[in-house]
């Protein structure tokens, strides 16, 4: 089984509907991260989560939230999404013992579509 | 402020050639570097990175990258392309900000032809 599985892999959902994306690991890290995909502009950081009780925005969070429910699970939310969120979105977690030089492990991403 | 500069969007090799990805960073401080690879379908998984232990470094399915302080560079090479090796590749730094964010770099997607 993957160490870090997010659901679903594919939705397709309408301008203004809420949207949920699911992120859970089995590797027992501490450290999860949500990552949105564009091509030709890498990864951006929306949100990170350094424990339970320690939730921070990244460089895009605006019109996203997030929840962090137990050490394995961190979700992502758009409240009222719109269409350039369509995106690939990735969930990643680390260990956080090696500082600066810490490995992230990603899922699969969900790929969104808004239309 | 830190960042990482991939040139080149989209590189192509034949099978058999040197793979050559560039990467160049801006930093104010000793830099840490990463190269991720991205199958098609899948999430990032980590090829290799510099920790200053040594500018040389060996990763996964034959690649390695040097890092060069006097160019501000970490570009990634492979002696001999495989099929295999046809993905999105992606450098980064670590920004030392108290909490350690990863910054990446846009990407190059590599080709490798028959």
């Amino acid at each position: 089984d993957a160490d870090v599985t997010q659901t679903p892999r594919n939705r397709i959902t309408k301008t203004g509907k809420r949207i949920m994306l699911e992120c859970s690991q089995t590797k027992g890290h501490d450290r999860m991260y949500w990552y949105r995909q564009d091509p030709g502009l890498g990864l951006q950081l929306i949100y990170y989560s350094f424990d339970v009780k320690d939730i921070n925005k990244g460089e895009i969070s605006d019109g996203y939230s997030v929840s962090r429910q137990a050490q394995a699970k961190f979700s992502l939310s758009l409240e009222s999404a719109i269409p350039n969120q369509t995106a690939l979105y990735f969930c990643a977690t680390s260990a956080g013992l090696a500082g600066p030089t810490d490995t992230q492990y990603f899922g699969p991403g969900t790929r969104l579509t808004v239309l | 402020a830190q960042s990482v500069t991939q040139l080149g969007s989209h590189v192509s090799v034949s099978e058999g050639a040197l793979v050559l990805l560039r990467c160049n960073y801006s930093s104010s401080v000793p830099p840490y570097l990463f190269w991720y690879v991205q199958y098609p379908n899948q999430g990032l998984q980590l090829l290799l990175k510099y920790t200053s232990a040594a500018t040389l470094v060996k990763g996964i399915n034959g690649f390695e990258a040097e890092f060069k302080k006097s160019e501000t560079s970490f570009h990634l090479t492979k002696p001999s392309a495989h099929m295999s090796d046809a993905a999105e590749y992606f450098c980064a730094v670590t920004l030392n900000t108290g909490g350690f964010k990863t910054i990446f770099g846009a990407g190059t997607r590599l080709f490798v032809k028959a």
